[in-house]
């Protein structure tokens, strides 16, 4: 079945650093896959989206990257804010095409 | 232009009871989803349902669970006789198509709590 990882649970860093969060996935090669912010108490909110034939992707200050012979995609936020604390989930579609599957997020936890 | 609106926000149950939980999707979007997240877990697919169809239910447990999207009114998620282990938080999400390029809105989530 599809898996999708998340490395780190929590990651801290300074202000105006650049955090970096991957996300793994295995048993599957999806056609995109996105990227999304979620705030205690809130439900999460679409930030980016990768297809496949792109190798990288920007928007703002954040730029996600797609290695599809690594299974691998990065998501960077660049001269980070602590308002960019909160919790970042990557998903894939599932192989019907119904829905997405979604890792387990990484907490960031940017310090002034 | 009012995004995805869930309620209640917050619901307690005691066991045995019937949760009832809605989601109106953004206007326009015809495609509505549930997911569940419980405590340290991942968001975890339950239900796809558009207008009066269940498209894909293979989330959902078999028994006690059920969803609908009527033609009028808000999609409704039913757990029949709550126990302890449904406590989470439920997310409805609503997309205008189904495809790479429609994006899910999702609702600020529903918490239910089973004493």
């Amino acid at each position: 079945s599809q898996k999708i990882e998340q490395n780190s649970e929590a990651l801290n860093i300074q202000e105006g650093k650049t955090a970096t969060l991957t996300c793994n996935y295995t048993n599957y090669s999806p056609a995109y896959l996105q990227w999304y912010r979620q705030d205690p108490g809130r439900g999460p909110v679409f930030l980016l989206l990768i297809r496949e034939n792109e190798k990288e992707k920007r928007k703002e200050r954040l730029k996600v990257t797609f290695d599809t012979t690594l299974k691998q995609s990065l998501f960077h936020i660049t001269a980070s804010q602590p308002a960019d604390s909160a919790t970042y989930l990557c998903a894939l579609e599932n192989q019907a095409g119904t829905a997405l599957i979604f890792g387990k997020g990484t907490t960031l936890s940017v310090s002034s | 232009n009012a995004g995805v609106m869930q309620n209640p926000r917050h619901l307690v149950r005691r066991r045995g009871q019937e949760a009832r939980l809605r989601c109106s999707p953004m206007k326009g979007h015809s495609h509505v989803y549930w997911y569940r997240q419980l405590p340290e877990e991942g968001l975890k697919f339950m239900v796809y349902l558009q207008k009066e169809n269940i498209i894909d239910e293979s989330g959902m447990p078999k028994e006690r669970f059920s969803a609908e999207f009527p033609k009028e009114g808000p999609s409704i998620l039913r757990i029949q006789q709550v126990v302890r282990g449904d406590s989470a938080a439920y997310f409805c999400a609503s997309s205008l198509g189904q495809g790479e390029l429609e994006t899910q809105y999702f609702g600020p989530g529903t918490r239910l709590l089973v004493l």
